[in-house]
């Protein structure tokens, strides 16, 4: 089945620094990949995805790019602010039964942003 | 539009004792799930539903029971609290589990088993 490694587990930047989560997958099939920020307390909300026909998003200060044939993608934030401070998990799809879909996520990375 | 509701947010349980995380959407989302978080561990799936009356496994299955009788509710029902139990539990919720599919998640419940 699936598995996904993602790395660090903790990162810390200056404001103003550029910050890169990387995270591997297993299966050559997974065709979706999102990003979640956790804030401290708070529920993890998407922040954004990627699928398996681009090679990479963007969105204002965020970038995803995905090298299939790696098996990996990576999270970048230029320009990190203190608001950045938050945990991030990428996620990859994984089987269970007979249901396709359901993701499978890293252990997260702690990012901590010094003013 | 309240989004994932989930309840308690926080509880304390005996260990042998049963208790019941509710979940409820009011976005028409056919797909649910429930997840546990554990330092250092991210998000596990625990069971999971794609519609009314269909529920399965997730990753971490044991010990944890789940119905999905109508499409709003989902709730998540331990029958004997174990230590081992103690963990931040999130309900989530979604159109389908195929394609793009953004996870909307319930503020979390913290449950403590003594």
């Amino acid at each position: 089945g699936e598995n996904v490694e993602q790395h660090p587990s903790t990162l810390s930047v200056q404001e103003g620094d550029s910050a890169v989560i990387k995270c591997t997958y297993s299966d050559s099939a997974s065709n979706y990949f999102p990003w979640y920020k956790q804030e401290l307390g708070k529920r993890p909300q998407l922040i954004i995805d990627i699928r398996s026909n681009v090679g990479e998003k963007k969105d204002q200060r965020i970038a995803v790019t995905l090298n299939k044939t790696a098996k990996h993608f990576s999270l970048h934030i230029t320009e990190t602010q203190p608001e950045d401070s938050a945990v991030y998990f990428c996620a990859a799809p994984v089987n269970y039964g007979g249901s396709q879909g359901n993701l499978i996520f890293g252990k997260g990375t702690k990012l901590s942003v010094k003013p | 539009n309240a989004g994932v509701t989930q309840t308690p947010k926080f509880q304390v349980l005996k260990t042998g004792q049963s208790m019941t995380l509710q979940c409820a959407q009011d976005m028409n989302h056919e797909y649910m799930s429930w997840y546990r978080q554990d330092p250092g561990m991210g998000l596990r799936l625990i069971h999971y539903s794609v519609g009314a009356g269909i529920t399965d496994q997730g990753e971490v299955p044991n010990g944890y029971n789940v119905s999905r009788s109508t499409t709003e509710d989902f709730p998540l029902r331990l029958l004997s609290a174990a230590p081992s139990q103690t963990s931040v539990y999130f309900c989530a919720s979604s159109y389908g589990n195929r394609g793009r599919r953004e996870l909307f998640f319930g503020e979390g419940s913290r449950l403590t088993v003594l």
